[in-house]
């Protein structure tokens, strides 16, 4: 089992639908989830990263954790072409980032 | 600088011959990392520098590859008799604080 994982998709919704990307993870130790950006042949960008379990929102984006289970989520509310894009999850503690696979999401005009 | 700086931003290769990569982190920044991301696959951990500490090691994936750190800033990621299986995006990312690490563009290297 991987430490982090995350439906590949791909996945597509119509412009200004809310998205729902997911995350599960086996670490207990990881203190620290975020949730990356990355556009074709760019690097990943660091969205927004919360601590232990609870919600953070920022602009149309919410983060979620919720460590009894183990699960992260990401919303995007209002989506629009530009998010399309791969989005990683992570975990981390002390100097220890682990990657989810990344989720494929288009958004269709 | 504003963000993490990579170069080259594209490397060509043939098989057989030495490669170096730069990174030069956010400025103060203690901890930098470098990455490796494959066609379709997840991020792969090669190695991470923390201030004047002995860097770990445990992602490298042959003794081809090394890299070091010089004045606690640049990093130079090094692959020594490139192989074809070494083609991936190589990204270099640095921090200062837990919860957030910060990518540089990367490093696409394609080995022919």
């Amino acid at each position: 089992q991987k430490e982090v994982e995350q439906d590949p998709g791909p996945l597509s919704v119509p412009e200004g639908a809310i998205v729902s990307l997911n995350c599960t993870y086996s670490n207990s130790a990881f203190q620290y989830f975020m949730w990356y950006r990355q556009y074709s042949r760019k690097g990943p960008e660091l969205l927004m990263y919360t601590y232990s379990s609870g919600n953070k929102e920022d602009g149309r984006f919410t983060a979620q954790v919720d460590k009894s289970s183990k699960y992260i989520s990401l919303f995007i509310r209002d989506s629009q072409p530009s998010d399309s894009a791969t989005y990683l999850c992570a975990g981390n503690y002390g100097q220890n980032f682990v990657f989810g696979p990344g989720t494929r999401l288009s958004v269709l005009p | 600088g504003a963000g993490v700086s990579q170069s080259p931003s594209n490397k060509v290769t043939e098989k057989g011959k030495d490669v170096e990569l730069r990174c030069d982190p956010i400025s103060g920044h203690t901890a930098l990392y470098w990455y490796r991301q494959s066609l379709g696959q997840g991020l792969e951990f090669l190695i991470y520098f923390q201030g004047n500490s002995a860097p770990d090691k445990s992602g490298l994936p042959s003794d081809r590859f090394s890299a070091e750190r010089t004045g606690g800033s640049v990093s130079t990621l090094t692959i020594q008799r490139t192989q074809q299986e070494d083609s991936a995006v190589y990204l270099c990312a640095s921090n200062r604080g837990p919860g957030e690490l910060f990518f540089g563009e990367g490093s696409r290297l394609t080995v022919l």
